[in-house]
């Protein structure tokens, strides 16, 4: 059973902090990697995607990928009360045809002003 | 570029009912993928089409079926609806020009199904 573990939180860290969310994920397979967000009563959007070992940067926001240890995080530095979401992490599934992904169920990120 | 469209958005039916789902991928996408999301259970992965062939399912029963269009749009179909169908259904299509990997999804708003 491939899975994708994610602790489901809530996170709680003060608007200004550096938030970091971490997943693991158990199919050594795997080679793209993907964290979207997700607020309430909305659809997952897209934040990043990361299939390189080291660091991708994108604003605010930056994966960390280290297959190795079968591992990816998401930082958000400078959070705002904006940033409170699920944070869902997203794993391919190499040995199926297509482009399924396994999903974790989600860190709850509490951004408090 | 518009994105993926879901139709309805909400969808209120009894149980034994059958329900249907539509879905319009981004222009350009040829991949529409299908989740079911619970407060349990997460994101679960129902199937993928890909240029009107299913090209891949996850582990659910024969109720839940799909097909896919020439062009692109897609539908979901639920047989003989069971309460523990409530859940949001999720739209997922990929294949375009963005620059990500071959997979990346970009999500419908869903359809919230309630079976009663």
């Amino acid at each position: 059973q491939k899975e994708v573990e994610q602790n489901s939180g809530p996170l709680s860290v003060p608007e200004g902090a550096i938030a970091s969310l971490n997943c693991t994920y158990s199919d050594r397979g795997s080679q793209s990697f993907f964290w979207y967000r997700q607020y309430s009563g909305k659809s997952p959007e897209l934040i990043m995607f990361i299939y390189s070992n080291g660091d991708k940067e994108d604003g605010r926001f930056t994966a960390q990928l280290n297959k190795a240890s079968q591992y990816v995080s998401l930082l958000i530095r400078d959070s705002q009360p904006s940033d409170s979401a699920t944070y869902l992490c997203a794993v391919n599934s190499p040995t199926q045809a297509g482009t399924a992904l396994i999903f974790g169920k989600g860190t709850t990120l509490s951004v408090s002003s | 570029k518009a994105g993926v469209t879901q139709t309805p958005r909400y969808l209120i039916k009894t149980r034994g009912q059958q329900v249907t789902l539509s879905c319009s991928p981004i222009s350009g996408h040829r991949s529409v993928s299908w989740y079911q999301q619970t407060p349990g259970q997460g994101l679960q992965f129902l199937f993928e089409y890909f240029s009107e062939t299913q090209r891949n399912k996850g582990n659910f029963p024969g109720r839940f079926s799909g097909r896919q269009f020439s062009n692109s749009r897609s539908e979901m179909n639920v047989s003989t609806l069971e309460l523990g169908d409530s859940a949001l259904y999720l739209c997922a299509s990929s294949g375009g020009t963005s620059g990500g990997p071959s997979g990346t999804q970009y999500f419908g708003p869903g359809t919230r199904l309630t079976v009663l």
